[in-house]
């Protein structure tokens, strides 16, 4: 079955860089578009970036855009989250998700707990 | 972008039916039907739970229904069990192809 897995979360401190990353298996990679997805303690989900599933288009969220970057490696079926400068409101569970006909996310990971503190 | 809107919290009786809205602008949930929900338990990763607005993904009981109408999707869970109680999430497309997720309901049952 489809497995994600997250992974490269931890405690880092403010305007420090962190790459997280989820593996994938268990379906085709390269015909998946693949979104992050975060929630921080206590909160909602709040949608952070897509990449389509040849890399041809990525998008962000606003609270992201500038600071956060998506991309994949199709032969080793592994998405990447590289996040810099990072900030205290970026501490959160981060899950990466698979993407269906741009309608919605059909398999989550387990995520990946990233905590911003001096 | 801003959340979807959400009631914070909603509950009923074991057996009873409760609705859980989602609603939204005309740049996400009142230019498609593309939206979806997920169920989410503490500690736990989102499950995908409705998606195009009214389908349920197979494994998903028939006790959960969806429907949509203009900016307003909600999501119907009939003869509510224990094991309902959650935080459930409604989540959009919008016009700039990014999501937006509602800001969460928190079921009691």
């Amino acid at each position: 079955q489809v497995q994600l897995v997250e992974s490269g979360g931890g405690m880092v401190q403010p305007g420090r860089s962190l790459r997280l990353s989820c593996a994938a298996s268990g379906l085709t990679f390269r015909n998946y578009g693949m979104h992050w997805v975060r929630q921080a303690p206590g909160k909602g989900l709040e949608w952070v970036s897509f990449i389509r599933h040849d890399d041809s288009n990525r998008w962000y969220g606003d609270s992201v855009k500038g600071r956060f970057t998506v991309s994949r490696d199709n032969s080793k079926n592994m998405v990447f989250l590289q996040i810099n400068s990072l900030r205290a409101e970026d501490s959160a569970v981060y899950y990466c998700a698979t993407d269906r006909n741009d309608h919605y996310f059909d398999h989550w990971g387990q995520g990946t707990l990233v905590t911003v503190s001096s | 972008q801003s959340a979807l809107t959400q009631p914070a919290s909603v509950s009923g009786s074991p057996g009873q039916s409760i609705a859980i809205s989602c609603t939204g602008t005309s740049s996400d949930l009142g230019d498609y039907k593309y939206v979806s929900w997920y169920q989410q338990h503490p500690g736990k990763a989102p499950k995908l739970m409705i998606y195009d607005a009214s389908n349920r993904p197979s494994g998903v009981s028939d006790r959960f229904s969806g429907s949509k109408s203009g900016n307003t999707a909600s999501l119907t869970i009939s003869g509510l069990q224990a094991e309902d109680e959650a935080n459930y999430y409604c989540l959009s497309y919008t016009t700039t192809n990014t999501r937006v997720f509602g800001g969460g309901t928190k079921l009691t049952v």
